[in-house]
C-alpha cells in the first residue's frame, strides 16, 4: 500500500529565505511522486514529479525536490521564498496506476515580508 | 487555465434542492475523478471514471451521483445534501498508462444551507 506523510502542517519563512517542505512516503511499488500547490480557492497545480529518472527534480517557480530512496523522502525546496509562494502544498505518491494516488494532508506555507 | 474547466465556481443550495456540478477537459485524457476537499481534512477521492466506466466508489453517500457521458465530460449530481457536504469539489483528469499525474480544475465551492 502507498502512503505519504507531510511532516509539517504549517511552515513559516521570511521572504528571501530558503523553503523546506518535508515529505516521507511508503510504497509497495517503484514510486512516482508529485508535489502540487494550491492557492486559496483554486485547484491544485502540478509543481514537479519524480518518475524514476533523475533523483533531483526541477519544477516550476524555482522549486525542486530530491528523491532519496534510502530515506524514503521527497522533500520540496526553494532557495529563496517569494510572497507569491504562500499556499498549501501537497505531496502525492502514485501506486499501481493513476487511480491509486495518495495525497498527504498538506503543508501550509506562510511567507512573511 | 489548466485545461480542466469546472462550473459553477460557487454554488449555494438548500438541503432540498437538486443541482449538478460540471467538469470538462479537452486534454485527450481518458480518466476523470471527483475529489472532496473539506477544511482541515485530507483530500477525499469520491469517484473514478476510467475509459468512461466507473471503477471506484469510495462509499460515497447516494445523495451524490456521478455521470460520465464521454471521456471529456464529468458531472456530479447533488440532491438532498447536508450542511456537512459543504466543501470544495475538485475535478481532475489523467492519461492512464502514463506517469504524468493529474490535471485539476479550479473547483466548485459548495455551500449547503
Amino acid at each position: 500500500a502507498q502512503s505519504v506523510t507531510q511532516l509539517d502542517s504549517h511552515v513559516s519563512v521570511s521572504e528571501g529565505t530558503p523553503v523546506l517542505l518535508r515529505c516521507n512516503y511508503s510504497s509497495s511499488y517503484s514510486p512516482s511522486l508529485f508535489w502540487y500547490v494550491q492557492h486559496p480557492n483554486k485547484g491544485l497545480q502540478l509543481l514537479l514529479k519524480y518518475t524514476s529518472a533523475a533523483t533531483l527534480v526541477k519544477g516550476i517557480n524555482g522549486f525542486e525536490a530530491e528523491f532519496k530512496k534510502s530515506e524514503t523522502s521527497f522533500h520540496l525546496t526553494k532557495p529563496s521564498a517569494h510572497m507569491s509562494d504562500a499556499a498549501e502544498y501537497f505531496c502525492v505518491v502514485r501506486g499501481y496506476n493513476n487511480n491509486d494516488m495518495r495525497f498527504g494532508a498538506g503543508t501550509r506555507l506562510t511567507v512573511k515580508p | 487555465e489548466t485545461g480542466v474547466t469546472q462550473t459553477p465556481r460557487h454554488l449555494v443550495m438548500g438541503m432540498t434542492n437538486k443541482k449538478s456540478l460540471k467538469c470538462e477537459q479537452h486534454l485527450g485524457h481518458n480518466a476523470m475523478y471527483w475529489y472532496k476537499q473539506s477544511a482541515k481534512k485530507p483530500l477525499e477521492l469520491m469517484f473514478v471514471y476510467s475509459l468512461e466506466e466507473r471503477v471506484e466508489n469510495n462509499s460515497v453517500p447516494s445523495r451524490f451521483s456521478p455521470e460520465c457521458p464521454n471521456s471529456s465530460h464529468l458531472f456530479l449530481h447533488l440532491h438532498t445534501l447536508q450542511p456537512e457536504d459543504s466543501a470544495l469539489y475538485l475535478c481532475a483528469s489523467s492519461l492512464q498508462g502514463t506517469g504524468y499525474g493529474y490535471t485539476f480544475g479550479s473547483g466548485t465551492r459548495l455551500t449547503v444551507v
